[in-house]
C-alpha cells in the first residue's frame, strides 16, 4: 500500500528565508507525486507533479521540488518565502501501474513571519 | 468556465437528517472525487468515479452513498448523518483516474456541522 509522510504538520519562516516543507512517500511501484496548496477557505490547487520526466520539477509561485528515490523524498522548496505563501501543503502520491486512488499527506501549515 | 462547483457551501444538520451534496463540473473530465477534510488528518477519499457509469468506495466509505447523475454531476448523500460527520467536504474532477496527468481540480467545499 502507498503512504505519504509530512514531517511539521506546522513550519514557520521569516519572510525572505528559504521555505523547506518535507514530504516522503513509500509506494511498491514508481510513483507520480504531487504538491497541491490551499489557501484560506478554499479547496485545493495544484503546485507542481512529478510525472517521472525530470527529477528537479517547477512549479508555480516559485516553487520547486526534487524527486530523489534513494531517499523516497520529494521536499518542496522556494528560495525566499513571501506573504502570500502563508498556506496549506499538501503532497499526494499515486502509484504507477494503473492504480486509481491519489493518497494524500496530512499537510504542512506554513506560516511567514514579517 | 466555472470548474468544479459544490452545493452548499455551508450547512447545519440534526442527527439523523438526510441530506444530498452536489458536485457539478465543466471541464468534460472522466474521473470525480468526493473527499473529506478533518484538521490533522488531511484528505481522505470517501468515493470516488473513475468514468460515468462507475463507482468506488476510497477510504472512508462507511455512512455515505454516492451517484454519478451524468459525465459532469456527482452527488455525495449521508442518509442519516452522524455527528462524526461534521467535516469540510471537497469534490474533485481529474480527466482520468490514475497515472501522472491525474491533476485533480477542486471545489470550493462544503462546511457541514451535524448536531
Amino acid at each position: 500500500a502507498q503512504s505519504v509522510t509530512q514531517l511539521g504538520s506546522h513550519v514557520s519562516v521569516s519572510e525572505g528565508a528559504l521555505v523547506l516543507l518535507r514530504c516522503n512517500y513509500s509506494s511498491s511501484v514508481p510513483p507520480y507525486l504531487f504538491w497541491y496548496v490551499q489557501y484560506p477557505n478554499q479547496g485545493l490547487q495544484l503546485l507542481l507533479k512529478y510525472t517521472s520526466a525530470a527529477t528537479l520539477v517547477k512549479g508555480i509561485n516559485g516553487f520547486e521540488a526534487e524527486f530523489k528515490k534513494s531517499e523516497t523524498s520529494f521536499h518542496l522548496t522556494k528560495p525566499s518565502a513571501h506573504m502570500s505563501d502563508a498556506a496549506e501543503y499538501f503532497c499526494a502520491v499515486i502509484p504507477g501501474g494503473g492504480y486509481q486512488k491519489v493518497t494524500f499527506g496530512t499537510g504542512t501549515k506554513l506560516q511567514v513571519i514579517p | 468556465n466555472a470548474g468544479v462547483t459544490q452545493t452548499p457551501k455551508f450547512q447545519v444538520l440534526k442527527t439523523g437528517q438526510s441530506m444530498t451534496l452536489q458536485c457539478a463540473q465543466d471541464m468534460n473530465h472522466n474521473s470525480m472525487y468526493w473527499y473529506r477534510q478533518d484538521p490533522g488528518m488531511g484528505l481522505r477519499l470517501i468515493y470516488y468515479s473513475a468514468s460515468e457509469g462507475t463507482t468506488d468506495k476510497g477510504e472512508v466509505p462507511n455512512g455515505y452513498n454516492v451517484s454519478r447523475l451524468n459525465k459532469r454531476e456527482f452527488s455525495l448523500r449521508l442518509e442519516s448523518a452522524a455527528p462524526s460527520q461534521t467535516s469540510v467536504y471537497f469534490c474533485a474532477s481529474s480527466a482520468r483516474a490514475g497515472g501522472g496527468n491525474n491533476e485533480q481540480f477542486f471545489g470550493p467545499g462544503t462546511r457541514l456541522t451535524v448536531l
